[in-house]
């Protein structure tokens, strides 16, 4: 069936680095795809999403690029900061069926200080 | 707005008991969602709902019912309580038209099965 694949479930970076998580997924007839950040005890929220007619979004520290030929999409940070730490899940689904949405199982982000 | 409210946000029942979860949300969206989340798992969909008066079964739909009677309210009822449900349940929104819109979460019900 369908599935998305998260890399990496767990990632540690500095401060002021970047940090970039990456997905694939399996049904090519996906066509939008979001990135939600989940803080401890609270719901995933949206933080950026791309839709297959593009190929790279960038909203202030945060971009998404998206490889429809490879089925895979990137979320990169920029300049991260210890307010970043959270865990991130990307997702697929079919536009118009919003019950088709995949999720990947997470990365979770820690920024040092 | 209040966008999704959950309640309760945690409960421990024990095995054999029931009780319902509820959901309700006021962007007067369409579609609904009930996903659980296990440790260091991502989201599996219980249940969903494409509008008032229809549900369906999502990939972990055992041991679960849901209704949606309204627009706003969505409850997932647990009839006989079993150690494998303890999880953190999560309802959602969206709004689904002619493109997708994501997802707005509530901030989760904690439950222990004991």
């Amino acid at each position: 069936g369908e599935n998305v694949e998260q890399h990496p479930s767990t990632l540690s970076v500095q401060e002021g680095d970047s940090a970039v998580i990456k997905c694939t997924y399996s049904d090519s007839a996906s066509n939008y795809f979001p990135w939600y950040k989940q803080e401890l005890g609270k719901g995933p929220q949206l933080i950026i999403d791309i839709r297959s007619n593009v190929g790279e979004k960038k909203d202030q520290r945060i971009a998404v690029t998206l490889n429809k030929t490879a089925k895979h999409f990137s979320l990169h940070i920029t300049e991260t900061q210890p307010e970043d730490s959270a865990v991130y899940f990307c997702a697929a689904s079919i536009s118009g069926g919003g019950f088709k949405t995949i999720f990947g199982a997470g990365t979770r982000l820690f920024v040092k200080a | 707005n209040a966008g999704v409210t959950q309640t309760p946000k945690f409960r421990i029942l024990k095995i054999g008991q029931s009780m319902t979860l509820q959901c309700t949300q006021d962007m007067n969206h369409n579609y609904m969602y009930w996903y659980r989340q296990d440790p260091g798992m991502g989201l599996k969909l219980i249940y969903y709902s494409v509008g008032a008066g229809i549900t369906d079964k999502g990939e972990v739909p055992n041991g679960y019912n849901v209704s949606r009677s309204t627009t706003e309210d969505f409850p997932l009822r647990l009839e006989l309580a079993a150690p494998s449900q303890t999880s953190v349940y999560f309802c959602a929104s969206s709004y689904v038209g002619q493109g997708d819109q994501p997802q707005h979460f509530g901030d989760g019900t904690r439950l222990s099965i004991l």
